[in-house]
């Protein structure tokens, strides 16, 4: 079946320096998706990408974050200069459709701790 | 504004059924309801879409009021298998995005 990968599965950086965050969506999806997930709380939305652009993002995506979809199959989440509270689980998701009523398939996930 | 769940945590016997409820104050496109066990991602279970319909995979299933914007998932004859966290991800109309419960933490024991 197809899967959402995700790399690295965990990252640790130091406070200040910028982290990238790779996906690969399943492979006809359209619609991609950064959630994340402090430790212990719920998974949060930070921002939905269409057609090489951002469709949605939430008060958290702030000027920090960014995303790309460098090549056909890469979808990446930067953060520029990251913070000791971006310290948590993000997962990527795809969807092959961007209506609410498509499921969206979560990757596995990578750890980012911020030193 | 994020949908509300309950019960916060349930605990069950082995072939025991569960409710769970989740409530949304705002009107709601569709409601999708994921599972995640410790260190893992959700993982999808499925959607319910406005017009009130029921699903059902295997002994999961859900059901959503579209007049009390309330969706539950029901857990019957639960298995060990069936321990996690229940997330409701709540849609409204004309977007994508996913907007998370806190989460509802199910424990089945032998």
């Amino acid at each position: 079946e197809p899967e959402v990968t995700q790399t690295p599965s965990h990252q640790v950086t130091q406070m200040g320096q910028e982290v990238i965050l790779r996906c690969v969506p399943i492979s006809n999806h359209l619609y991609f998706y950064w959630y994340r997930q402090i430790l212990g709380q719920k998974v949060e939305f930070l921002v939905s990408f269409y057609n090489n652009e951002i469709s949605e993002k939430s008060e958290i995506f702030d000027d920090q974050f960014s995303v790309e979809r460098p090549d056909g199959s890469n979808f990446t989440l930067k953060i520029r200069s990251t913070k000791l509270e971006d310290s948590a689980m993000y997962f990527c998701a795809s969807s092959d459709l961007g209506r609410g009523g498509q499921p969206q398939h979560f990757g596995d996930g990578t750890r980012l701790s911020i030193l | 504004q994020q949908p509300v769940q309950s019960p916060q945590a349930v605990i069950l016997r082995e072939g025991e059924d569960a409710v769970i409820n989740c409530s949304s104050s705002k009107a709601l496109y569709s409601v999708h309801w994921y599972r995640q066990k410790h260190g893992e991602a959700p993982v999808f279970l499925m959607i319910l879409l406005k017009g009130g319909e029921q699903k059902g995979h295997d002994k999961i299933s859900a059901s959503f009021n579209e007049k009390k914007q309330q969706s539950s998932l029901y857990l019957t004859a639960s298995q060990l298998s069936y321990s996690g966290t229940y997330f409701c991800g709540t849609v409204k109309a004309a977007g994508n995005k996913l907007t998370f419960g806190g989460g509802t933490r199910v424990l089945v024991k032998p």
